[in-house]
């Protein structure tokens, strides 16, 4: 079945640091790949996404990239901020029936401090 | 449109009681799904409806969980018999027809503690 693993967290950062969160799955075909953000109290809301390999996602200075050849679909940003501190959720839906399902990978929680 | 909106946002029930809460998804969104999310874990798919048939059910909704789109529009997902292993935050999302990877809309969640 189809399986999403993220780095631990929580992970802690000063701001204008660099975020890595690191992300790899397990599925078959050929997904489409998701970065999820969730704020404290709040539902979540579509970070950013890759349909086929090579794909790069890209929104609010967030990027990431679908490696195939690794299953990897990391999250980074070259300079983070307090605002940015939630959980984000790696994500991936197959290619073939039930396609409509979301699998998520555990949650990491990024918390940035001044 | 404001987006998609669950109510209640909490709710507290004693073991054993029965619970119903409500989604409304974005009006043009023909479809609907329910998620759970345990603390520390990642959300997990329970079922998806396009328009009023519900077309899948995950394994871990069990009998005592029960939901319905009866017209097409709103949503509602009741539990019977709530047990402690019942509480979480239990998510909807809507979304248009078309490719999964167009993304969906989540609501806020509602919070159920089972004591």
């Amino acid at each position: 079945g189809n399986s999403v693993t993220q780095m631990e967290g929580p992970v802690t950062l000063s701001e204008e640091a660099f975020l890595t969160i690191n992300c790899t799955y397990t599925a078959t075909g050929y997904p489409s790949l998701f970065w999820y953000v969730q704020y404290p109290g709040e539902g979540l809301q579509l970070l950013l996404k890759a349909t086929k390999a090579d794909d790069k996602g890209s929104n609010k200075g967030f990027e990431a990239t679908y490696r195939k050849e690794t299953t990897s679909f990391h999250l980074e940003k070259g300079s983070v901020q307090v605002s940015d501190s939630a959980v984000y959720f790696c994500a991936l839906t197959s290619s073939g029936a039930g396609s409509y399902q979301l699998t998520f990978g555990k949650g990491t929680k990024l918390s940035v401090i001044p | 449109d404001t987006g998609v909106s669950q109510n209640p946002r909490h709710k507290i029930t004693k073991r054993g009681q029965n619970v119903t809460f409500r989604c409304d998804p974005i009006s043009e969104h023909n479809r609907l799904y329910w998620y759970r999310q345990t603390l520390g874990q990642g959300p997990e798919f329970l079922t998806y409806f396009q328009n009023e048939a519900q077309l899948e059910k995950s394994r871990l909704l069990s009998d005592r969980f029960s939901a319905e789109r009866p017209k097409g529009s709103f949503s509602t997902l009741e539990i019977q018999r709530t047990e402690q292993g019942d509480s979480a935050m239990y998510l909807c999302a809507s979304s248009l027809p078309g490719p999964p990877n167009y993304g969906y809309t989540f609501g806020s969640g509602t919070r159920l503690t089972v004591v």
